[in-house]
């Protein structure tokens, strides 16, 4: 079937340190992955994205790792600030078609 | 530009009514995508539209119904609600081609007594 999970469901992190956050795909087809944040009360928020052809994308703060061979994609923040606190989701887009991970919440101790 | 907009916000109906959500994407967008979000199940595709018309659908019955008009706004149905129904529907708008950024509107919440 169709899924997209998370390894870790919460994450607490020191401000100022790095966060990884983990999530594995199901559908070897997918050739688009994207990094959303959704901070309460609002709509998920595009963080970073990634084609398949490659394995690696920075942005500022943030770097999406991809592994094809264990389906495997990650999101690293660096330097963990107070305002990163938020669920992260990666999605995968398959079929036309944005499948979402279940989502992994971030909490950011000052 | 103004982002996507959600009507109305809140929301609260019983059992077995109908309700109808608004969409107003970015101007410009083309593309309209609804999901569905709850606790258990998570981010969930309902359905896309693109320029009128339904373009890609989700695993979701018949009850869940879409359209788009030809200002792209998108409104989104559901009928003879039940509980489980409960969630935040988000609409989501973009250009429209492969692989282009999709923005989230804040969403409707939606209560089923």
């Amino acid at each position: 079937g169709e899924s997209v999970g998370l390894h870790l469901p919460t994450l607490s992190v020191q401000e100022g340190d790095n966060s990884i956050i983990n999530c594995a795909y199901s559908n070897s087809a997918s050739d688009y992955f994207i990094w959303y944040k959704q901070e309460s009360g609002k709509g998920p928020q595009f963080i970073i994205d990634i084609r398949s052809n490659m394995d690696k994308r920075q942005g500022q703060r943030v770097t999406v790792l991809l592994n094809k061979t264990v389906k495997h994609l990650s999101l690293q923040i660096a330097a963990t600030q107070p305002g990163d606190s938020a669920v992260y989701f990666c999605a995968e887009k398959w079929g036309g078609k944005l499948i979402f991970g279940q989502g992994t919440e971030l909490s950011v101790k000052p | 530009k103004a982002g996507v907009t959600q009507t109305p916000r809140y929301l609260i109906k019983t059992r077995g009514q109908q309700v109808t959500l608004s969409c107003s994407p970015i101007s410009g967008h083309r593309s309209v995508s609804w999901y569905q979000q709850t606790p258990g199940q998570g981010l969930q595709f309902l359905f896309e539209y693109f320029s009128e018309t339904q373009r890609n659908k989700g695993n979701f019955p018949g009850r869940f119904s879409g359209r788009q008009f030809s200002n792209s706004r998108s409104e989104m149905n559901v009928s003879t609600l039940e509980l489980g129904d409960s969630a935040l529907y988000l609409c989501a708008s973009s250009l429209g081609v492969s692989e282009d950024e999709q923005f989230f509107g804040p969403g409707t919440r939606l209560t089923v007594l």
